[in-house]
């Protein structure tokens, strides 16, 4: 069964404070790891797909990169409008499901 | 290019109550995916839907819950018979085809009093 574990559960930044959010899996054979974006009371915002070990997206101040067994979401120089949920998820094998994490909701003081 | 679209965006019910929830997906997309958040967990999976037919339904409680993806319309989520358990988040998520990138409605959130 996939798993996803997504650390830290909340983080507070400084305006400018540039962090790393974590993202662990376990799934048997990936086809692809996301991150998607939530706001409170919306639904999640895609933002990033990854398929191999080395591959880097990045968009505007958000750059993923990918392990084999991990995924980070690199925030530089965060702005206030910046704070919300960030999701991992991942997809393996046949299937079509995506496997989330809980998310690691980010606030970003000015 | 209009996104996801779910309604209602809320809905209230009683315990024994029906809940149905419609998705309409993507312009150009005919492969729907369904999604429940509970509070303090993560979105988990309920099932996966082509027109007409469904796909992978490995997520769905066995007994009070269906989805259909008619030829025409929208993908409808039905709960028969309502519990408090089932207030939540319910998200909708379309693509065009069964690999590729999944794009989120905005959700139905559903309380059972």
């Amino acid at each position: 069964e996939d798993q996803v574990t997504q650390s830290p559960e909340a983080l507070r930044l400084q305006e400018g404070e540039s962090s790393s959010l974590n993202c662990s899996y376990t799934v048997s054979g990936l086809r692809g790891l996301f991150w998607y974006r939530q706001d409170p009371g919306k639904g999640p915002e895609f933002l990033f797909t990854l398929y191999s070990a080395g591959e880097e997206k990045e968009k505007e101040r958000l750059k993923a990169t990918l392990t084999k067994k991990e995924s980070f979401l690199h925030i530089t120089a965060p702005k206030p409008e910046d704070s919300a949920t960030y999701l991992c998820a991942v997809r393996s094998g046949a299937n079509s499901k995506l496997t989330f994490g809980k998310g690691i909701t980010l606030s970003v003081r000015p | 290019n209009a996104g996801v679209m779910q309604n209602p965006r809320h809905l209230v019910r009683r315990r024994g109550q029906e809940a149905r929830l419609r998705c309409s997906p993507m312009k150009g997309h005919s492969h729907v995916y369904w999604y429940r958040q509970l509070p303090e967990e993560g979105l988990k999976f309920m099932v996966y839907l082509q027109k007409e037919n469904i796909i992978d339904e490995s997520g769905m409680p066995k007994e009070r819950f269906s989805a259909e993806f008619p030829k025409e319309g929208p993908s409808i989520l039905r709960i028969q018979q309502v519990v408090r358990g089932d207030s939540a988040a319910y998200f909708c998520a379309s693509s065009p085809g069964r690999s590729e990138t999944q794009y989120f409605g905005p959700g139905t959130r559903l309380l059972v009093l």
